[in-house]
């Protein structure tokens, strides 16, 4: 079954620094979101995008974060300057429509920053 | 604001029994509301998706109700096992994101 890849699984940055995680959507399909999830609390929603361009961000996602799309497989998030509530799982998701469809999550990438 | 509640945090119920977990929400009129399962450490697995027009969703030993008037929908898990101990979340969009209620922690204890 086709599935969301995201890497790195883990990374441990120091605060300040930048960071890019890195996702591979499932092939076929047009929409692209980010999600995290800090340790113990609910699933936000980042950010989506389509058509090359961001559809819609919460207000979590604010001037240090930036997402991509560099080729035709990877969707990129990155947060420009780390701070230390920036700890969290980042989930990349993907769908085939915009509403009403599955959205498919990856394993996610946890992110530590100290 | 949007709200969504999962007004369980945890639940625990004995196998065999029937799980039911409910959401509601405020000042959203969904098109659409859908049901994730999330283990610890994974990422949220999608179950079921029920529309504003349909009252009830069924799969296998699944079922969703969906209550536009009451802004609520509730999930049942019938003849449950140790198997579906996981925290449950209950997710509303119709535009371009999907926000999740907090979840509700099932175990099932044989």
């Amino acid at each position: 079954e086709p599935e969301v890849t995201q890497t790195p699984s883990h990374q441990v940055t120091q605060m300040g620094q930048e960071v890019i995680l890195r996702c591979v959507p499932i092939s076929n399909h047009l929409y692209f979101y980010w999600y995290r999830q800090i340790l113990g609390q609910k699933v936000e929603f980042l950010v989506s995008f389509y058509n090359n361009e961001i559809s819609e961000k919460s207000e979590i996602f604010d001037d240090q974060f930036s997402v991509e799309r560099p080729d035709g497989s990877n969707f990129t998030l990155k947060i420009r300057s780390t701070k230390l509530e920036d700890s969290a799982m980042y989930f990349c998701a993907s769908s085939g429509r915009i509403s009403g469809n599955t959205i498919y999550f990856g394993e996610g990438s946890w992110l530590t920053v100290v | 604001s949007q709200k969504i509640e999962q007004n369980s945090e945890a639940l625990n119920i004995q196998e065999g029994k029937t799980a039911t977990l409910t959401c509601n929400y405020t000042n959203y009129s969904p098109a659409y509301l859908q049901w994730y399962r999330q283990d610890p450490g994974r990422g949220p697995v999608f179950l079921l998706l029920i529309r504003e027009n349909e009252k009830e969703k069924r799969k296998e030993r699944l079922k969703v109700t969906f209550d536009t008037t009451l802004k609520q929908s509730l999930f049942h898990i019938t003849a449950s096992q140790p198997a579906d101990s996981a925290t449950y979340l209950c997710a509303l969009g119709d535009n371009n994101d999907m926000r999740f209620g907090a979840g509700t922690r099932l175990t099932v204890k044989p």
